[in-house]
């Protein structure tokens, strides 16, 4: 048990589609992350939050728009997707730089 | 920029076998590091974290040393099993919450 659980493990969705991905850490860490994991490649970090605050967006186009309405909780809304966007979407958090992060089982997005 | 290397890309190996994999990083300056384990589909399971001043750290059959000077780490596992058969990824965190840079891993493969 991760601390870290996230919500749905699987989702199918149209490229017209509309639909958030959840992820609650039960851990009392201050920091948040989303990371995309695409087959062959390494983890490409997408949106950070440190206390609420988005500290980082990696050039994450618009149609993914993260929320972070307090320290235990971060949706990623997604919105007309491409099928490149099919992946595995992984949640994370941290207390702070010397601990690491803590990771989620992933939510495995498949955009038809 | 960190980059982080992880050779070999894939290894199999018969039961009880010790094995080293390795990891390599470009700049030395690193707070930590961190080795995971993957299981197809799944979320990352943290094994080892070694601070940037530690220069090891072992969690039963698993070793991981670090050396910073040279930009290495190896995670040594004693007499593999079958279950450990996983993606191990190493992480190098470079310092904030956004400076984490993961390799793309070796896939591990332990034959009963």
């Amino acid at each position: 048990e991760t601390g870290v659980t996230q919500t749905p493990r699987h989702l199918v969705m149209g490229m017209t589609n509309k639909k958030s991905l959840k992820c609650e850490q039960h851990l009392g860490h201050n920091a948040m992350y989303w990371y995309k994991q695409s087959a062959k490649k390494p983890l490409e970090l997408m949106f950070v939050y440190n206390f609420k605050e988005q500290t980082e967006n990696n050039s994450v186009p618009s149609r993914f728009s993260p929320e972070c309405p307090n320290s235990s909780h971060l949706f990623l809304h997604l919105h007309t997707l491409q099928p490149e966007d099919s992946a595995l979407y992984l949640c994370a958090s941290s207390q702070e730089v010397r601990i690491g992060q803590f990771f989620g089982p992933g939510t495995r997005l498949t955009v038809l | 920029k960190q980059e982080v290397t992880q050779i070999p890309a894939a290894l199999s190996v018969p039961e009880g076998e010790n094995l080293v994999l390795n990891c390599s990083f470009t700049d030395s300056a690193i707070y930590n590091l961190q080795w995971f384990r993957q299981d197809p589909g799944k979320g990352l399971t943290s094994l080892l974290l070694i601070q940037s001043s530690q220069r090891e750290q072992t969690s039963g059959r698993l070793n991981a040393s670090l050396d910073k000077s040279s930009g290495r780490s190896t995670l040594y596992i004693a007499a593999s099993q079958p279950g450990d058969s996983a993606t191990y990824l190493c992480a190098v965190d470079s310092g904030g919450y956004q400076k984490v840079t993961f390799g793309i891993g070796t896939k591990l493969q332990v034959i009963p």
